[in-house]
């Protein structure tokens, strides 16, 4: 069973569409984090949530909107993409905030045309 | 200046020898620091943790600490094929509740 999942894995799109990426973790984790890995391969967190409650929102355009229905769910929302938007965002997880191993989902290669 | 910093490679280690992955960081306060293996086209998964200074070693790899000089190290002994990846650096800061990573260095073991 897989312990982070994510879907779609692909995803190929028109700029200025919206789309959606879903996350799930069946570790029963209390934090998930979304990260964006760019072309160069530098991974960056953009979002985590303790316990569906927000908790990192770093610099990211609010075109991008996470939500966390419950602690097991972790969903990213992208508004009006831009080419700028194309790369793999991974979901992960980890048994709370801090000093936790975090384990990651597949990842989700957008690329915006 | 960059939070986490790494050779981004890349680096080619012949098979059976010692390749050695270094890391250095800006933030005195970091208390917790992981290395991720991440295959071309995979996800980043755990290869080692360390939170103490000195060496900690699991298997083929050894982590090493120094917080008075700022960096983390992997080694990788006998390397093989298999371990040809990028090795990404971690590093977690208490009170930030958030892991930043480095660029990477990617390995290449060589038959």
């Amino acid at each position: 069973d897989t312990a982070v999942s994510q879907t779609p894995k692909y995803l190929v799109t028109q700029m200025g569409n919206d789309k959606s990426i879903k996350c799930e973790q069946n570790l029963g984790h209390d934090t998930m984090y979304w990260y964006k890995q760019d072309s160069k391969k530098f991974l960056k967190i953009m979002f985590s949530y303790n316990n569906k409650e927000l908790i990192i929102n770093e610099t990211v355009p609010n075109r991008f909107s996470p939500k966390s229905p419950d602690k097991a769910h972790l969903n990213l929302h992208i508004n009006s993409l831009e080419l700028g938007d194309s790369a793999v965002y991974f979901c992960a997880s980890s048994q709370r905030q801090g000093f936790e191993t975090q384990y990651f989902g597949p990842g989700t290669r957008l690329l915006v045309l | 200046q960059k939070e986490v910093e790494q050779n981004s490679g890349p680096l080619s280690v012949p098979e059976g020898a010692i390749a050695s992955l270094n890391c250095t960081y800006s933030d005195r306060g970091s208390q917790s620091f992981f290395w991720y293996r991440q295959y071309s086209g995979k996800s980043p998964e755990l290869i080692m943790s360390i939170y103490s200074n000195g060496d900690k070693e699991d298997g083929r790899f050894t982590a090493q600490l120094n917080k008075a000089s700022q960096y983390v190290s992997l080694l990788i002994r006998d390397s093989q094929p298999s371990d040809s990846a990028t090795y990404l650096c971690a590093v977690d800061n208490f009170g930030n509740e958030k892991l930043t990573f480095g660029t990477g260095t990617r390995l290449t073991i060589i038959p």
